[in-house]
């Protein structure tokens, strides 16, 4: 069974700072894809970015960057240069290859402060 | 394109009675998959359809069912509703099942008294 876990129930950042959210996952798979997906108070789950396991190179999407260290089973997400609208609560997410189901951590609820 | 849309969006019901919730995806896509948001339990898969045929199921008791259509529009049902089905009920889309990002609707929010 695939366990994704987030150690971090809540993060806290000044606006225009820099965070770093921690995912690790347990997996016996080598071909997989990893995700972050963010939930605003709306509760509209919006997907921030996503990282194949077979490339090397750690995604990027604007300001929000991955750490991906696929032997360290670590997929951690940076938020640059941070705003009032990142609040949210933030999951990171798993799914193996030609697998349906998505697994999730338990979140991590971000605070931006003004 | 529209996104993912789910109705009804916030519903009540008894405890006893059964519920109906729909799901349209993404203009092609053909896989769409149930998720159940609780609090204590976080975000649980219930089950996945593509091409009208469910392909798997989560741990969840009979009274969770679901279908999909020839158009790719998904429904569920929960029969014989429980205080404990109240959550979050999201549905999510991708073009084709088993490769790559799932992209979710906002959710329809169940309250059972």
């Amino acid at each position: 069974a695939q366990t994704v876990t987030q150690s971090q129930p809540e993060m806290s950042v000044q606006e225009a700072e820099t965070v770093t959210l921690s995912c690790t996952y347990d997996t016996s798979e080598s071909d997989y894809y990893l995700f972050w997906y963010k939930q605003p108070p709306s509760r509209q789950m919006i997907l921030v970015i996503r990282q194949e396991a077979y490339k090397q190179q750690n995604a990027t999407e604007n300001r929000f960057s991955v750490n991906f260290q696929k032997a360290a089973k670590s997929f951690s997400l940076k938020i640059s240069d941070s705003q009032l609208g990142d609040a949210a609560m933030y999951f990171c997410a798993y799914i193996p290859l030609n697998d349906y189901k998505l697994s999730f951590g338990a979140g991590t609820t971000v605070t931006v402060r003004a | 394109k529209a996104g993912v849309t789910q109705t009804p969006r916030y519903l009540i019901k008894t405890r006893g009675q059964q519920v109906t919730l729909s799901c349209s995806p993404i203009s092609g896509h053909r896989s769409v998959s149930w998720y159940q948001q609780t609090p204590g339990q976080g975000l649980q898969f219930l089950f996945e359809y593509f091409s009208e045929t469910q392909r798997n199921k989560g741990n969840f008791p009979g009274r969770f069912s679901g279908r999909q259509f020839s158009n790719s529009r998904s429904e569920m049902n929960v029969s014989t509703l429980e205080l404990g089905d109240s959550a979050l009920y999201l549905c999510a889309s991708s073009w084709a099942s088993g490769i790559g990002e799932q992209y979710f609707g906002p959710g329809t929010r169940l309250t059972v008294t």
